[in-house]
């Protein structure tokens, strides 16, 4: 079966500073994908970012990249020059079979709490 | 309208009650889905159609009831709930089955109260 694991229920960093939100996931499936999702108080899950498990580079979209380690099998997100707007719950997800034969499934992780220091 | 809507924003029901939730995309997309959300756990599929068809049920009591008219709306009926279903219910849709990489686009969510 796949997993998500997000380690750090909340987070501080200085408003213009780099912070990374760490990801680790687990699955049998050769074939997956990782997403991170910004949900913030208003309660919407808005979509960021996007690593397929054959992609040889890093994803990046803006201010956002994504530190893929699949050795590791770690899927950070790094948010440069942090922004006060960047106060949210972050979430890590997956795609991937969970077991041979099945249809692929989206699994998301328990969240990251990121606060933005003025 | 852009994007995914979901009313009522909050809905705050007895146990008796009997009442729907309403999700509408304006996107073109084909799948659509039901996610819960608790106070700390993660988020929680709930049911997911694919042109109007349910393709998956994640053991969800049926005291949830889903109905898909057409590929742009998506409802939830509830009877019978008990306290423990208070949660933020997200509505999202995708072009295709997120299980195939197609991202999500999600509604701002229904914040139930079950007293």
């Amino acid at each position: 079966a796949q997993k998500i694991t997000q380690t750090q229920p909340g987070m501080f960093v200085q408003e213009k500073e780099a912070v990374t939100l760490d990801c680790t996931y687990d699955t049998s499936d050769p074939s997956y994908g990782l997403f991170w999702y910004k949900q913030p108080s208003s309660g919407e899950m808005i979509f960021l970012i996007y690593q397929g498990s054959y992609d040889q580079q890093n994803a990046t979209e803006g201010r956002y990249s994504l530190n893929f380690q699949k050795a590791r099998k770690s899927a950070n997100l790094v948010i440069s020059a942090s922004q006060l707007g960047d106060s949210a719950m972050y979430f890590c997800a997956m795609r991937a079979k969970g077991n041979e034969g099945s249809a692929r499934q989206l699994t998301f992780g328990s969240g990251t709490q990121l606060t933005v220091l003025p | 309208e852009t994007g995914v809507t979901q009313t009522p924003r909050h809905l705050v029901m007895g146990m008796t009650n009997k009442k729907s939730l309403k999700c509408e995309q304006h996107l073109g997309h084909n799948a659509m889905y039901w996610y819960k959300q608790s106070a700390k756990k993660p988020l929680e599929l709930m049911f997911v159609y694919n042109f109007k068809e349910q393709t998956e049920n994640n053991s969800v009591p049926s005291r949830f009831s889903p109905e898909c008219p057409n590929s742009s709306h998506l409802f939830l009926h509830l009877h019978t709930l008990q306290p423990e279903d208070s949660a933020l219910y997200l509505c999202a849709s995708s072009y295709g089955l997120a299980g195939s990489g197609y991202e999500q686009y999600f509604g701002p969510g229904t914040r139930l109260t079950v007293t």
